[in-house]
């Protein structure tokens, strides 16, 4: 298995500008999670898809941030516009959610985002 | 909820024994721990469950207090791949079906010659 696969791996914008993180998780995974990492508060979760539909989003830090999953090998966060602070390394996970049985997460390569 | 890990930072010489602490102030179904290296994506190690045993991973290992909502991670005899940051992520509630994780803002592992 080729694992959860993210791209792009790295993305430099100027501030304003539309950016789109693609995930593609591991084949049979119908959760589906988008975290962002920064020094100062870690990993945070933003959004939370079980079986295609958005369960939790919560997280999402306000309107510039959306996310998709129209099927089940693919998901999008988008950032619209984006802002210096958006600027972290976004991480895609996957895992199986089935039954009340419970397993670890697939974490993705992430994308590094730097908004200047 | 963010659990609190502790400490913050440790470095121990090849061979010691490290034990990394995770303390949450809500009930938790479950606990599971990750290891990040510099400039990569966490990796799963293991989980535990509200009722379940004590898990095991080589000589990594860890337990489960569900009513103090803590959890640790043990390494034993340590190696120097066991380098990097160790994090816990905590599922909130009784019922198992919550599924999202809450992770803490983790523990630097260094491991020396």
């Amino acid at each position: 298995d080729a694992g959860v696969i993210q791209s792009p791996r790295h993305e430099v914008t100027e501030m304003g500008q539309e950016v789109t993180l693609r995930c593609k998780p591991i084949s049979g995974h119908n959760s589906l999670f988008w975290y962002r990492q920064t020094m100062m508060r870690g990993l945070e979760l933003l959004i939370y898809f079980n079986n295609n539909v958005p369960i939790d989003d919560s997280g999402m830090p306000e309107d510039r941030f959306s996310a998709k999953m129209p099927n089940a090998s693919f998901s999008t966060l988008k950032i619209q516009p984006s802002e210096p602070r958006d600027s972290a390394v976004y991480f895609c996970a996957s895992t199986l959610t089935v039954g009340g049985r419970h397993y670890g997460y697939t974490f993705g390569s992430g994308t590094r985002l730097t908004v200047v | 909820q963010q659990p609190v890990q502790s400490p913050q930072a440790v470095i121990l010489r090849e061979g010691e024994d490290a034990v990394i602490n995770c303390s949450s102030s809500k009930a938790l179904y479950s606990v599971h721990w990750y290891r990040q290296k510099h400039g990569e994506a966490p990796v799963f190690l293991m989980i535990l469950l509200k009722g379940g045993e004590q898990k095991g991973h080589e000589k990594i290992s860890a337990s489960f207090n569900e009513k103090k909502q803590q959890s640790s991670l043990y390494l034993t005899a340590s190696q120097l791949s066991y380098s990097g940051t160790y994090f816990c992520g905590t599922e909130e509630g009784s019922g198992g079906s919550n599924y999202k994780l809450t992770f803490g803002k983790g523990t630097l592992l260094t491991v020396n010659p």
